[in-house]
């Protein structure tokens, strides 16, 4: 139980283009999801919060107009990384709570974006 | 802004030895504390969840929790070379936030 998917698992694009990641819950609703970013060698930064039906909260110097976050339904929540730049390349990886569970998360498998 | 401290490593062990991975904090407020694995180019893994003070058990892996020194750790009994991974502490920013606090982790290498 608890399995968490990400899609893409890997996107490379252009400079200035917009990319969606989506993540679902699988076999869980998950009341709140959180949004991750790992550059190499360090560690997890989260980037914003998320609730089901409301807007997300976004950690201090992390630009919610350039990094969109929707959680439309229980099960699933996208991140939009608009007008990408070569430093927005990262590890993305997103986690759900689950409704029932408490405090553990659970993490997807994570997205690699590369902007060239 | 808070703080969760832990050795970078690497910390080699032989097969069959124990690992101790420790970390520290500084959120007093902080009532729940995860332990995760992440293998390289992975996300992360839970490994186990501590809510109170002492030792829990869960097969090979004992979590400790003191919340009065703000100190958390990890045994790893019988270790094996699948353990080799980062093991990354992370308490719950405050009660009920929901929101965790991830260390920089310690890389474990596990030697034949």
């Amino acid at each position: 139980g608890a399995v968490v998917s990400q899609h893409p698992s890997r996107v490379i694009c252009k400079s200035g283009t917009s990319v969606k990641i989506e993540c679902r819950s699988l076999d869980f609703q998950a009341t709140t999801m959180f949004w991750y970013r790992q550059f190499p060698k360090k560690s997890l930064m989260l980037m914003a919060t998320s609730n089901e039906g409301s807007k997300a909260t976004y950690e201090q110097g992390v630009e919610k107009d350039k990094f969109l976050i929707n959680h439309a339904s229980l099960t699933l929540s996208t991140l939009t990384v608009t007008s990408a730049h070569p430093e927005d390349s990262s590890f993305y990886i997103c986690s759900g709570n689950n409704q029932l569970g408490g405090e553990t998360q659970y993490f997807g498998p994570g997205t690699r974006l590369l902007v060239l | 802004q808070k703080e969760v401290e832990q050795n970078s490593g690497p910390l080699s062990v032989p097969e069959g030895a124990i690992a101790s991975l420790n970390c520290t904090y500084s959120d007093r407020g902080s009532q729940s504390f995860f332990w995760y694995r992440q293998y390289s180019g992975k996300s992360p893994e839970l490994i186990m969840s501590i809510y109170s003070n002492g030792d829990k058990e869960d097969g090979r892996f004992t979590a400790q929790l003191n919340k009065a020194s703000q100190y958390v750790s990890l045994l790893i009994r019988d270790s094996q070379p699948s353990d080799s991974a980062t093991y990354l502490c992370a308490p719950e920013r405050g009660a009920g936030s929901y929101q965790l606090t991830f260390g920089k982790g310690t890389k474990l290498s596990v030697i034949p």
